[in-house]
């Protein structure tokens, strides 16, 4: 079964740039998205397509995706940026896969 | 605003059923695929199934196949989840979240509802 790998946790310091990967076989050939969540919340889509922000979404989240690694990033980290970020991918079985979750903490 | 309330989770004995609902406000539901999404206390998430807008295809994760049925009623704006066979590895907050998906492609899981909470234990 098709599996996405992400590191278990990030530290970043506020105002800095926190940078999270996902890794899977050719992903660069699937559209990822990424979702925020909160402690005792329900996951917020980030991003969808790669690199698409939803309406209300702030600029500071961007995606890419090529090759087997997509990449979140969060410019000028926020103290509120602290939560689970979790990415999302299709295989071609019309399977949906998640990876395993990062936990970002702003310190 | 566009809301799903989740509902149906409970505490029940290995091996029994379960049927979660998931209702459906303030937007056009038959416009769009569906899927059940569930998270174990303290892991992450892991898909459980999806169906398309018109009820026509189903897909499930293999830990829940020939198990867990997934339906709707667009007529009443509902999307259910039948859990026949439950075993202690299925417990988990459970999602439904809707998903635009156009001509084959994914415009992601836009929307959440806020979970409801099934625990599978004697």
């Amino acid at each position: 079964s098709y599996e996405l790998t992400q590191p278990p946790s990030l530290s970043v310091s506020p105002g800095l740039t926190a940078t999270i990967t996902c890794s899977g076989d050719k992903l660069g050939d699937q559209y990822v998205s990424w979702f925020q969540q909160k402690p005792g919340q329900s996951p917020v889509l980030l991003i969808y397509q790669d690199n698409k922000r939803p309406s209300g979404i702030p600029e500071r989240f961007s995606g890419s995706n090529s090759g087997n690694t997509a990449t979140l990033t969060i410019g000028g980290t926020q103290a509120l940026d602290e939560a689970d970020y979790h990415c999302q991918a299709w295989d071609t079985s019309n399977y949906v896969v998640f990876g395993g979750g990062t936990q970002v903490t702003v310190l | 605003q566009v809301q799903l309330v989740e509902s149906g989770g409970g505490v029940v004995q290995p091996g029994r059923s379960l049927r979660l609902s998931c209702a459906a406000s303030r937007f056009t539901f038959r416009s769009y695929a569906m899927h059940w999404v569930r998270q174990a206390p303290g892991k992450g998430l892991e898909w459980v199934a999806i169906i398309s807008f018109d009820g026509s295809s189903q897909y499930y994760a293999d830990s829940v196949k020939g198990r867990f049925t997934i339906s709707r009623d667009n007529s009443k704006s509902t999307l259910s989840l039948q859990m026949n066979s439950l075993r202690p590895e299925d417990t988990a907050v459970y999602y439904c979240a809707r998903d635009d998906i156009q001509q084959m492609v994914s415009f992601g899981m836009d929307v959440w509802g806020q979970g409801t909470t099934v625990t599978v234990s004697s």
